[in-house]
């Protein structure tokens, strides 16, 4: 069965800071890994996506992929209490997303 | 550009009673998802639409569970009748058309309570 792991938290972080989410999968043949952000009752907001092994970096959110491993995490600079929220990992698998259960951050100010 | 549209936000229904739930995609997008999220979890799939045909619907509970995309734009879910377990919240997501890496954005949700 196709899973995606990721700590449930919650991640307590300073404000500015670096907060970092960690998410591993099962699946070796996943091409695409999503990062979502969801606020408590809110739907979830796509932050990036990425498909090649190495860094991808969109502001203050970078994602690193690395296959051989099956683990990809993203990072979030200088954190701010707008980034208290749950983050969901997700791959694509046959046209279908593989999600996690998503980390809990908490920015303390 | 307008997002994903859904309605109702909220509803409130006793067990037995039969609900619907409506969505309206982001314009172009020609793939359709419906998703149920219970509290701490993520997103399960129900069903998946490219334009009017359901390509993925082997996750839908059919006896009580009906979807329809009649002119491939907006869609329906429908639960008749809804039981204590259905409670959760409904989320419908659109994908661009031709799309490589299936980045799907999501509406804002129908919270459902079943009584």
């Amino acid at each position: 069965q196709k899973e995606v792991e990721q700590n449930s938290g919650p991640l307590s972080v300073p404000e500015g800071a670096i907060a970092s989410l960690n998410c591993t999968y099962s699946d070796r043949g996943s091409q695409s890994f999503f990062w979502y952000r969801q606020y408590s009752g809110k739907s979830p907001e796509l932050i990036m996506f990425i498909y090649s092994n190495g860094d991808k970096e969109d502001g203050r959110f970078t994602a690193q992929l690395n296959k051989a491993s099956q683990y990809v995490s993203l990072l979030i600079r200088d954190s701010q209490p707008s980034d208290s929220a749950t983050y969901l990992c997700a791959f694509d698998s046959n046209y279908q997303l593989i999600w996690g259960a998503g980390t809990k951050l908490i920015i303390k100010p | 550009e307008a997002g994903v549209v859904q309605s109702p936000r909220y509803k409130i229904i006793e067990k037995k009673q039969p609900v619907a739930f409506w969505c309206n995609p982001i314009s172009g997008h020609n793939t359709l998802y419906w998703y149920l999220q219970n509290l701490g979890q993520g997103p399960e799939l129900l069903i998946r639409y490219e334009n009017e045909e359901a390509v993925d619907d082997s996750q839908l509970p059919k006896d009580r569970f009906s979807a329809e995309r009649l002119k491939g734009v907006d869609s329906t879910l429908k639960i008749q009748p809804a039981e204590l377990g259905d409670s959760a919240v409904y989320l419908c997501a659109s994908s661009p058309s031709g799309s490589v890496h299936n980045e799907q954005f999501f509406g804002p949700g129908t919270r459902l309570t079943v009584l």
